[in-house]
């Protein structure tokens, strides 16, 4: 139980061009949705907490603008990289808390993450 | 601003062996902890989380958290490691809304 998947698991993309990630809560309901970015060897970056039916809530220094979060039903939230440049290349990772009482409520499930270069 | 802290970028133990990768945290509030292991390109998987209670908490794949209140320390411990219990290791601290997360631990487990 608690599956969470991201699509794609790697993308390759020129400068200029958006790219979309989705994640998905397979087998439980998630109000909140985490988007992490991950650099080489460091620890998980958190950009922006989406919660299911408003607006993200965005980490300072993380550009709403660039990076567009929608988070449209209980099981998806997606993240757009809109005219990615190199520097933009990095591992994704969306994380979701189960809606549901109990254990599996109080903690954050994360997907398989999302490898985007940007030529 | 309540952190974790994980003093050891790399931890190396022999297969067999028992291993210990160490995690403290600062004094403030009651503290939710988390590990999380991370192999190569992979997301995050859930290994255990403290809350409150018992200071030794059961985790996923033989894994077990020692909670010491007097030391500020959540250390992940294995009785017996495995080759492919090789990965990087990170403690969180936090609740489901919000984590913060140690810089991580690099466990390799040598044949």
């Amino acid at each position: 139980g608690a599956v969470v998947s991201q699509h794609p698991s790697r993308v390759i993309c020129k400068s200029g061009t958006s790219v979309k990630i989705e994640c998905r809560s397979l087998d439980f309901q998630a109000t909140t949705m985490f988007w992490y970015r991950q650099f080489p060897k460091q620890s998980l970056m958190l950009m922006a907490t989406s919660n299911e039916g408003s607006k993200a809530t965005y980490e300072q220094g993380v550009e709403k603008d660039k990076f567009l979060i929608n988070h449209a039903s209980l099981t998806l939230s997606t993240l757009t990289v809109t005219s990615a440049h190199p520097e933009d290349s990095s591992f994704y990772i969306c994380s979701a808390r189960s809606t549901s009482g109990g254990a599996r409520g109080d903690t954050q499930y994360f997907g398989p993450g999302t490898r985007l270069t940007v030529l | 601003a309540q952190s974790v802290a994980q003093p050891e970028d790399q931890v190396n133990v022999a297969e067999g062996n028992p291993l210990t990768v160490k995690c403290t945290y600062s004094v403030s509030g009651n503290p939710y902890l988390f590990w999380y292991v991370q192999y190569p390109n992979r997301g995050l998987q859930f290994l255990l989380k403290y809350i409150t209670g018992d200071n030794l908490v059961k985790g996923s794949y033989g894994f077990e958290a020692e909670f010491n209140k007097s030391q500020t320390s959540c250390h992940l411990k294995k009785p017996s490691a495995l080759v492919s219990d090789s990965a990087l290791y990170f403690c969180a601290r936090g609740s489901a809304r919000q984590l913060t997360f140690g810089s991580g631990t690099q466990l390799t487990v040598l044949p």
